[in-house]
């Protein structure tokens, strides 16, 4: 168990829908991480979010937002759903922002889009 | 542009033996980490080890070994005496100052009994 808890673990939606995967980071990590699994794009960095604020950016499309809250936990929101939307979506924490801080990765939530 | 390659998208070994599993990098950041994470069928992933590009010596973590040849900018994970349960997928990952991890492919390994 990493301590990071992701809810749901599973979500079935249909296309042109608006989901919300919900994070709990690490106690006393500040920076959270969320990433995108799909078969074909392989794992990719989506967004990062270091006490609050949001601190690097990546291949997160604009129909996707997230946002970290004072108590710490993150939320990523996708809406206009498609069917290529469909992967695992990790939320990782660490203690901070840096390069030499390892992630801790939650189990994930599955989304599929039908 | 930073970038992690595997190239060996499958491995076999047998149980109780050691196995290599490659990674090659590029960035031309001069400060970087370099991860491995276990990714098992149930889907979590799993940290391993992690290399820094300072670091003078090899990191290990019990059976697991980082080879770090910085020259080469490669990052083979070795691990001794593989049990069943390391049969995984296995991805080498680059973090940038920000500590956004970059990921390689991956490569599943199996052990065979």
């Amino acid at each position: 168990d990493s301590g990071v808890t992701q809810t749901p673990k599973h979500l079935i939606t249909a296309t042109g829908q608006r989901v919300t995967l919900r994070c709990s980071p690490r106690s006393g990590d500040l920076s959270v991480y969320w990433y995108q699994q799909s078969l074909d794009q392989g794992l990719q960095f989506l967004i990062q979010y270091y006490n609050g604020e949001e601190r690097a950016k990546g291949n997160i499309l604009e129909r996707f937002s997230a946002q970290q809250f004072p108590d710490l936990h993150s939320e990523l929101n996708l809406s206009s759903l498609e069917l290529g939307d469909s992967a695992l979506y990790f939320c990782a924490s660490s203690a901070s922002g840096g390069l030499s801080y390892e992630q801790y990765f939650g189990p994930g939530t599955r989304l599929t889009v039908t | 542009a930073q970038k992690i390659t595997q190239t060996q998208p499958g491995m076999f070994v047998q149980e109780k033996e050691a196995v290599t599993l490659d990674c090659t990098y590029d960035t031309s950041d001069p400060s970087y980490g370099l991860f491995w994470y276990k990714q098992p069928s149930s889907g979590e992933m799993i940290f391993l080890i992690y290399q820094g590009s300072y670091d003078q010596q090899n990191a290990t973590e019990g059976r697991y070994s980082l080879n770090f040849q910085k020259a080469r900018k490669s990052a083979n994970l070795v691990i001794s005496a593989s049990q069943l349960g390391d049969s995984a997928m296995y991805f080498c990952a680059m973090t940038t100052e920000t500590g956004k991890l970059i990921f390689g492919q991956g490569t599943t390994l199996q052990v065979k009994p």
